[in-house]
C-alpha cells in the first residue's frame, strides 16, 4: 500500500521563481491538505480540498499561493515569485473522509523548499 | 480557534524507561479530536494515536497511550519501554469533528532523545 507521495522531496528556487509542489494522496483518499512547517514550529494548515473544488483555504496567504487538486493527477501548491520566508517544509496529508467525523490525515515525506 | 501548548524542553530518557510528554489544549467545541504525531529526524510525520473529546477510556495503541483529563484538558502521551527508535518530536494536534472544519492545529513539540 502506497502512502502519500510528495515531489521532489527537495526544491531549490532562486527569489522570483515559481516552485511548484506535488501531492498523490493514498489510494481511496479523495481529501487532501496542505501543511507548512517553519523550522522549530510545528505545522500550520494551508488548505484543504477534494477533487476540483477548495473547500478551505482559510490558513493560505493572500497572495502568491495557489493550490489545485484536478480530477486527474496529483495535488499541487504553487507558491509564484518565491521570497527567502517562503523556505521551509511543506507537508501534504490525505484522509478517506472529511469533516464531521474521525479521520486521521495520513502524511506525505514532505517538501523542503529553500528559497536562495 | 483552537490552542495547542507544548511546553517541555528537550527530554533525554533510558532506554526501556516511560516517558510522558504533555500536552495541554484550549477550544470552545463540545466534539473535537486528539492526535499524536512522531517525526523522526528524517522529516516524515507518523501518525500515532487518536483520542476523541467523547471516548470514555483512555486510547492505547501498542507502547502509546494518551492520558486524556478532559476537564483540565491535557493530553498526555505515554512511551512505555522506550526504545532507541523512539527518538524524535512529537506533536501534539486537535481539530474539531463538526462539518466544515477539518484543519489540524498542531502543538511545537517535544524533543525526545533515547539513550542507551
Amino acid at each position: 500500500n502506497a502512502g502519500v507521495m510528495q515531489n521532489p522531496r527537495h526544491l531549490v528556487r532562486r527569489r522570483g521563481q515559481e516552485a511548484r509542489l506535488r501531492c498523490s494522496p493514498m489510494k481511496g483518499h479523495s481529501h487532501v491538505y496542505w501543511y507548512r512547517q517553519l523550522p522549530e514550529e510545528g505545522l500550520k494548515f494551508m488548505v484543504y480540498l477534494q477533487k476540483e473544488n477548495i473547500i478551505d483555504e482559510s490558513g493560505m496567504p493572500k497572495e502568491r499561493f495557489s493550490a489545485e487538486f484536478p480530477k486527474e493527477g496529483p495535488s499541487i501548491l504553487r507558491i509564484q515569485q518565491v521570497v527567502r520566508g517562503d523556505s521551509a517544509a511543506y507537508f501534504c496529508a490525505s484522509s478517506p473522509g472529511g469533516t464531521g467525523g474521525r479521520y486521521e490525515q495520513y502524511f506525505g515525506p514532505g517538501t523542503r523548499l529553500t528559497v536562495t | 480557534a483552537q490552542k495547542i501548548t507544548q511546553t517541555q524542553p528537550g527530554m533525554f530518557v533510558q532506554e526501556k524507561e516511560a516517558v510522558t510528554l504533555d500536552c495541554t489544549y484550549d477550544t470552545s467545541d463540545q466534539s473535537y479530536g486528539l492526535f499524536w504525531y512522531k517525526q523522526p529526524s528524517s522529516g516524515e510525520m507518523i501518525f500515532l494515536i487518536y483520542q476523541g473529546s467523547y471516548d470514555e477510556q483512555n486510547a492505547t495503541e501498542g507502547r502509546y497511550s494518551l492520558n486524556f483529563q478532559k476537564a483540565r484538558k491535557s493530553a498526555n502521551l505515554v512511551i512505555s519501554a522506550s526504545q532507541l527508535g523512539d527518538s524524535a518530536m512529537y506533536f501534539c494536534a486537535m481539530r474539531p469533528l463538526y462539518y466544515g472544519n477539518n484543519r489540524l492545529a498542531f502543538g511545537k513539540g517535544n524533543q525526545v532523545v533515547v539513550i542507551p
